[in-house]
């Protein structure tokens, strides 16, 4: 089942902040975040376990709320490099770690 | 990290071909995967390709559309064969990262069909 995420776009100006949500109907065992700019590849942001952990990566952090399966994720002091599509991958069980299951992504812009 | 070689990076094809995809990476590694990814849309799985053994498809998939081969830890081809305009999209590899939990993608290729 792919998770769904908001919102769909957001934009920015350059050092505003945003948040990314996405949520899940079953219960999740991993939150994969990736960014991708138009015409490349997805580059792997960070994974978040079961757990209820909250992960950074310099002004980018994320949570993973397992009661309400859900994992958000918090760009802080927005730079014209964040721009592009976020998608986050869900796996469901243990084990199945590189089967992702992604959602249909949310557009940043952000604007100088 | 792995570096992955895909190619061709795009192509256009008349209905009814064939086109073979190739992902080459730098490391070996266990598993594989294909991904498409449509025009504006999310990426969603074709595919799992394990070395010696037959890949494991997703519901939607079949391997007579999509035929993969995976005949070493470094190398996996995948064919998109009898194509139609419906087939038109970005086709990506990804691996896994050793031990580390995180996919790299390769640069995919994009695919038009006429």
């Amino acid at each position: 089942q792919q998770p769904v995420q908001s919102p769909q776009a957001v934009i920015l100006r350059e050092g505003e902040d945003a948040v990314i949500n996405c949520s899940s109907s079953k219960a999740l065992y991993s939150v994969h975040w990736y960014r991708q700019k138009h015409g490349e590849a997805p580059v792997f942001l960070m994974i978040l376990l079961k757990g209820g952990e909250q992960k950074g990566h310099e002004k980018i952090s994320a949570s993973f709320n397992e009661k309400k399966q859900q994992s958000s994720l918090y760009l802080t002091a927005s730079q014209l490099s964040y721009s592009g599509t976020y998608f986050c991958g869900t796996t469901y069980t243990r084990g199945s770690n590189y089967k992702l299951t992604f959602g249909k992504g949310t557009l940043l812009t952000v604007n100088p | 990290s792995a570096v992955i070689s895909q190619k061709p990076s795009r192509d256009i094809c008349q209905r009814g071909t064939s086109l073979t995809i190739q992902c080459q990476v730098d490391s070996q590694v266990t598993m594989m995967f294909w991904y498409r990814q449509q025009p504006g849309q999310s990426l969603t799985l074709i595919a799992t390709a394990n070395q010696g053994s037959e890949a494991t498809y997703e519901s939607g998939f079949v391997i007579d559309k999509f035929p993969i081969s995976r005949p070493n830890l470094t190398f996996s081809t995948l064919t998109v064969s009898n194509m139609s305009p419906e087939d038109s999209s970005i086709y990506l590899c990804s691996v896994e990262s050793q031990g580390v939990e995180k996919l790299f993608f390769g640069s995919g290729t994009q695919l038009s069909v006429l």
